[in-house]
């Protein structure tokens, strides 16, 4: 079946540096979602990608999805505390319509 | 904005007993799913329902059940819990299926002594 896999699943920054989360899946997506869950809290949808090699940017987030849509990143440039919390990639099978598979998550902290 | 509430933030059960996790959405959502996080492992889903009284299985449906009699509210039923089955349950709704954003609840953390 569809595995997706993040990776690193953990990440120390410093304030103000830059990271990469990668998502990798076996399968061919229809779409992938971004999530961010902050320490305690639950995961909050940031951002969708559905075309081969779109990206979309959020302000120091920018999002990626891969040519052959098996893989996506997260890219965080000048990290801020707000930041701080576990980012998990999520996708949709083009043969697993409706069930979306989470990757395990990268983890990530900040040193101010 | 969308509301999903889960009806216990924590919750002790012992081995055997039969366990109910309640979930209600307010926002007319089709879809319902219940997953489990589990440090390390992410969310896993363990079923889904994408209408009244529909039910599909996900990726670890055994020793669950699930309910859906009203298109607002999707129960998780334990039928006997167990040890390994301690973890943090979060139910979330979405409005298509396959591409809307899921919306999820506060989660309810379970441990089963």
């Amino acid at each position: 079946g569809q595995q997706v896999m993040q990776i690193p699943q953990y990440q120390h920054v410093q304030e103000g540096e830059d990271f990469t989360t990668y998502c990798n899946s076996s399968t061919t997506l229809s779409n992938i979602q971004w999530y961010k869950q902050r320490p305690g809290g639950h995961p909050v949808f940031l951002i969708q990608l559905v075309k081969s090699g779109e990206v979309k940017k959020q302000k120091r987030l920018t999002f990626q999805f891969g040519e052959a849509k098996k893989n996506s990143s997260l890219h965080i440039t000048a990290t801020q505390t707000t930041d701080v919390g576990t980012y998990f990639c999520a996708g949709f099978g083009t043969d697993s319509w409706g069930k979306l598979q989470f990757g395990a998550g990268t983890q990530v902290v900040v040193t101010p | 904005d969308v509301k999903v509430t889960q009806s216990s933030r924590y919750l002790v059960k012992r081995t055997g007993e039969k366990v109910f996790l309640e979930c209600v959405q307010d926002m007319d959502h089709e879809n319902m799913f219940w997953y489990r996080q589990d440090p390390g492992l992410g969310l896993r889903l363990i079923y889904f329902s994408y209408d009244v009284k529909m039910k599909e299985k996900g990726d670890i449906p055994e020793g669950y059940s699930v309910s859906r009699e009203k298109k607002e509210r999707f129960s998780l039923i334990l039928e006997s819990a167990s040890t390994n089955q301690t973890s943090m349950y979060l139910c979330a709704s979405s409005l298509w299926r396959g591409t809307s954003p899921l919306h999820f609840g506060n989660g309810t953390r379970l441990t089963v002594t």
